[in-house]
């Protein structure tokens, strides 16, 4: 089975840090771009970084670059996201997602994120 | 404020035909795939559409999406009561180098 587990969540002052983890299994990671996507309660999605299958590329949403870092471990099928300087905004629902992206004679073609996990909470307050 | 525009919310009767447009520009949906994502509350997204017409694996061919200039939509006939959801647009901006994503439309079966 496909799945995706993420981890790392819980509650963290403002200014702190935080590692969430995602362990995927049932399909060959190292062949797949990943991203992270977050939902802040009652709010809509909003994507957050992902990550290309040899870590060469990264792409971040402005507000958080700086401040977030996505990693992955392919030997050990596994997905990061390091969080610093952590803000009260930054309450949220963490998903990781596999993301299918394509390379063709040269053209990206980025047709959506097809796997999800669970979620996994972040709640930064003091 | 999101850089996809979709309405708040949507609604109708079983049986009856909804539409939920997207709204973008030529950087994102001018430029790439528009997918639909589908999310119960309490619940991880799902990818509904993807290449702007493509339905995964097990959605109901009920639902159809389309895509036109820098505009989309999300059709959805035959109205069911398990139809009711969250759904969201999105698509890779170039401009940005980032996935972005509509507000989310909540469709609620009268």
């Amino acid at each position: 089975e496909v799945q995706l587990v993420e981890s790392g969540g819980g509650l963290v002052q403002p200014g702190g840090s935080l590692r969430l983890s995602c362990a995927a299994s049932g399909f060959t990671f190292s062949n797949y771009w990943m991203s992270w996507v977050r939902q802040a309660p009652g709010k809509g999605l909003e994507w957050v970084a992902n990550i290309k299958q040899d870590e060469s590329e990264k792409y971040y949403v402005d507000s958080m670059k700086g401040r977030f870092t996505i990693s992955r471990d392919n030997a050990k099928n596994s997905l990061y996201l390091q969080m610093n300087s952590l803000r009260v905004e930054d309450t949220a629902v963490y998903y990781c997602a596999r993301d299918l992206v394509t390379l063709v004679r040269g053209v990206k073609n980025y047709y959506g994120m097809d796997v999800w996990g669970q979620g996994t909470t972040v709640t930064v307050s003091s | 404020q999101s850089v996809l525009t979709q309405p708040p919310s949507a609604s109708g009767t079983p049986g009856q035909r909804v539409t939920i447009s997207c709204s973008g520009s030529r950087s994102n949906i001018g430029s790439n795939y528009v997918k639909w994502y589908h999310q119960l509350p309490g619940t991880a997204p799902k990818l509904f559409i993807y290449k702007n017409n493509q339905r995964s694996s097990g959605v109901p061919d009920r639902f159809s999406g389309s895509k036109s200039g820098t505009s989309a939509s999300l059709a959805i006939s035959g109205l069911r009561s398990e139809d009711e959801a969250d759904y969201y647009c999105a698509a890779w901006d170039d401009s940005l180098s980032g996935w972005v994503f509509g507000g989310g439309t909540k469709l609620t079966v009268l």
